[in-house]
């Protein structure tokens, strides 16, 4: 079965130091691997996506992600924290090859950036 | 940027009870979700709806779960009587396109939040 493990509940950062939230996945077949970000009162916001190439993808506010097939890891990272990067962040995944489009979720982790 | 718009935000039922939330979809967008996350557990799919259909749906959306899209804009989730472990945030997605790779990107709303008492 498809499954998503987000390991820490909450991360705290002092702003300017770098950030990394964890994602492991576990699905059958090459995964599409997806960040989404919750900010308070606002929907889920698309932050990057894998689909195939470059393990490490660039996508909005600067943050990135490393796809590790080895570890079935997909990190969320930020070189530097800024406050206002302080939200929900919760990583997904679909298998290729399903038929079907649902997304696996994790069940989020909360960063924390301080002044 | 275009939205996903839901109501309402926050929504106080007695169990049992009949419960309609709405959303409306980015106006372009072709397919159609509900998500739902109890408080400290994952976001959880419950159905994906195109073409006036469902197209899909967990093992969750039994039959007091249905979704219509009665109006060409608004798509509604209705639990028929609703339970004490309803409670939970429910999300509507929307996308445009089904890209072959599968890649698909939804468009998320804000969440109504479900108490069911």
């Amino acid at each position: 079965a498809q499954s998503v493990a987000q390991p820490e509940d909450q991360v705290n950062v002092a702003e300017g130091n770098p950030l990394t939230v964890k994602c492991t996945y576990s699905v059958s077949g090459n995964p599409y691997l997806f960040w989404y970000v919750q900010y308070p009162n606002r929907g889920l916001q698309f932050l990057l996506k894998y689909i195939t190439g470059d393990n490490l993808v660039k996508g909005s506010y600067g943050f990135e992600a490393e796809f590790n097939k080895s570890q079935t890891s997909f990190h969320l990272k930020k070189p530097s924290a800024l406050v206002s990067d302080s939200a929900l962040y919760f990583c997904a995944v679909r298998a290729r090859g399903d038929n079907t489009d649902k997304l696996i979720f994790g069940t989020g982790t909360r960063l924390q950036v301080f002044p | 940027e275009p939205e996903v718009t839901q109501t309402p935000s926050h929504q106080v039922t007695q169990m049992g009870q009949e419960v309609i939330l709405r959303c409306v979809p980015i106006s372009n967008h072709l397919y159609f979700y509900w998500y739902r996350q109890i408080l400290g557990q994952k976001v959880e799919f419950l159905v994906s709806f195109y073409n006036n259909e469902i197209s899909e749906k967990s093992e969750i959306f039994d039959d007091q779960f249905s979704v219509e899209r009665p109006d060409g804009s608004n798509f509604t989730l209705k639990i028929r009587s609703t339970k004490l472990e309803d409670s939970a945030m429910y999300f509507c997605a929307s996308r445009r396109t089904f890209t072959v790779s599968g890649a698909n990107v939804l468009t998320f709303g804000a969440g109504s939040r479900l108490t069911v008492l």
